[in-house]
């Protein structure tokens, strides 16, 4: 099992609320990422860091933001939650370099009413 | 732009048969080839990939892949299935270049008893 963890695993929240959802792995892994998980299943890229003080934006467009300021930690920010946020959030990590394999996090399951 | 296709939306395999799941991908340039599995209620965990080299790749759980330029295919196979590979599998690509992947929209694999 890679060290890789999410919290909260499971969040209800109310439309207009701030929320951070964490992601911190052990492995020190300098690259990191955050997908969106549709209720069908698709996986889309949001964001990702290839170092401290490293973030890009993905393949769909996100209201979220993120940072990276310790290696280990890449939270990502909603500043104003609503429903069409609702979703499954996956956070990974890798090794430095091209082609090396991702390791996920459980997610975080968000839901707001 | 990069694409996956995975165009079945479950596979039904009975346990000790042999399954397929299949993926076709569209890519510029050499691709390079990942598996990752889904259980309820988890991240995704990398089963195998292809990077260069012989063209049957072998991986996590007795899981085994085949790189078929020509199609443009690489689909995952098991010899035997059993109840326990019942999950969501996902194939994702990446062009020569970059460290982000694309993914397929996933299949559900059931087997029975």
């Amino acid at each position: 099992e890679a060290d890789i963890y999410q919290t909260p695993r499971y969040l209800v929240i109310g439309t207009g609320k701030k929320i951070t959802l964490e992601c911190s792995q052990t492995m020190g892994h300098d690259k990191m990422y955050w997908y969106q998980q549709d209720p069908g299943m698709e996986l889309h890229l949001i964001h990702y860091s290839y170092g401290v003080n490293s973030t890009e934006k993905g393949d769909l467009s996100s209201e979220s933001t993120v940072s990276r300021i310790r290696t280990e930690h890449f939270p990502l920010t909603l500043e104003s939650a609503r429903p069409s946020h609702t979703s499954q959030y996956l956070c990974a990590s890798s090794l430095p370099g091209l082609y090396n394999e991702q390791f996920f996090g459980p997610g975080t399951r968000l839901t707001v009413l | 732009a990069q694409s996956v296709a995975q165009p079945e939306d479950q596979v039904n395999v009975a346990e000790g048969n042999p399954l397929t799941v299949k993926c076709t991908y569209s890519v510029s340039g050499n691709p390079y080839l990942f598996w990752y599995v889904q259980y309820p209620n988890r991240g995704l965990q990398f089963l195998l990939k292809y990077i260069t080299g012989d063209n049957l790749v072998k991986g996590s759980y007795g899981f085994e892949a085949e790189f078929n330029k020509s199609q443009t295919s690489f689909h995952l196979k098991k010899p035997s299935a059993l109840v326990s590979d019942s999950a969501l599998y996902f194939c994702a690509v990446t062009p020569s270049g970059y460290s982000t992947l694309t993914f397929g929209k996933g299949t559900m694999l059931l087997v029975s008893p």
